[in-house]
């Protein structure tokens, strides 16, 4: 089962604009981490924020993290034509079975147009 | 350079053939993992591996089979039993409770 649930599955903004992308999860959670995607490759790591911490930057993006909702979103300010690709939130279950897997949503698909 | 590797990057496989789907990592990570992604769609878990000669089913299992001898390795094999192993095939190492990094992916049709 998919603990992440992005939102929206899709998104298409202007050049320049900002993207704000969010990820809802069931359980309790170690941490939560934010990956790239570009079509046919492998994931990339953005971004970790731990459960004790709520928010978190990195350049142009910016996660925050409310546990009490279960919930996480990801801004990316000034975006640009490169930043066109899949995202994804992923998050361990050590909480649940206490195994370290990590499990990631379904992505939300990000379009950054000229 | 320190990474994981994938191989072969496309795979082709005819009904009722056995593949095996190779991954290497030397970052000396403990866990290794295999996620499954269908066209569009998110990264289910296949298998994952937190120590060497251990692992677990993720949620979907069946039809798939791993083996982990060596730290550096977790092979995936897809058998006949798999009835639809068309998919991009993710490998992924991690240390502990920290990000995982990704191989290039290995692209399996079948023929």
């Amino acid at each position: 089962s998919q603990q992440g649930e992005e939102d929206p599955q899709a998104l298409s903004i202007q050049e320049g604009e900002n993207a704000t992308m969010n990820c809802s999860y069931k359980t309790s959670i170690n941490n939560l981490q934010w990956y790239r995607q570009n079509s046919g490759r492998g994931l990339v790591h953005l971004i970790l924020i731990r459960s004790n911490e709520r928010e978190k930057h990195s350049g142009r993006l910016r996660v925050t993290l409310d546990t009490s909702k279960k919930s996480s979103s990801l801004l990316i300010t000034a975006s640009r034509a490169a930043d066109t690709a899949s995202y994804f939130c992923a998050t361990d279950s050590s909480h649940i079975d206490r195994d370290d897997k990590i499990i990631f949503g379904k992505g939300t698909r990000l379009h950054i147009l000229p | 350079d320190g990474g994981i590797t994938q191989s072969p990057k496309y795979l082709f496989r005819k009904e009722g053939q056995n593949v095996t789907l190779s991954c290497e990592q030397n970052l000396n990570h403990d866990a290794m993992y295999w996620y499954r992604q269908d066209p569009g769609q998110g990264l289910r878990l296949i298998y994952y591996s937190q120590i060497v000669n251990d692992f677990q089913k993720g949620d979907i299992a069946e039809g798939y089979s791993v083996s982990r001898e060596k730290k550096e390795s977790f092979p995936l094999t897809v058998t006949s039993a798999q009835k639809n192993p068309t998919a991009f095939y993710l490998c992924a190492s991690s240390m502990g409770y920290r990000e995982a990094f990704f191989g290039q992916g290995t692209r399996l049709t079948v023929v």
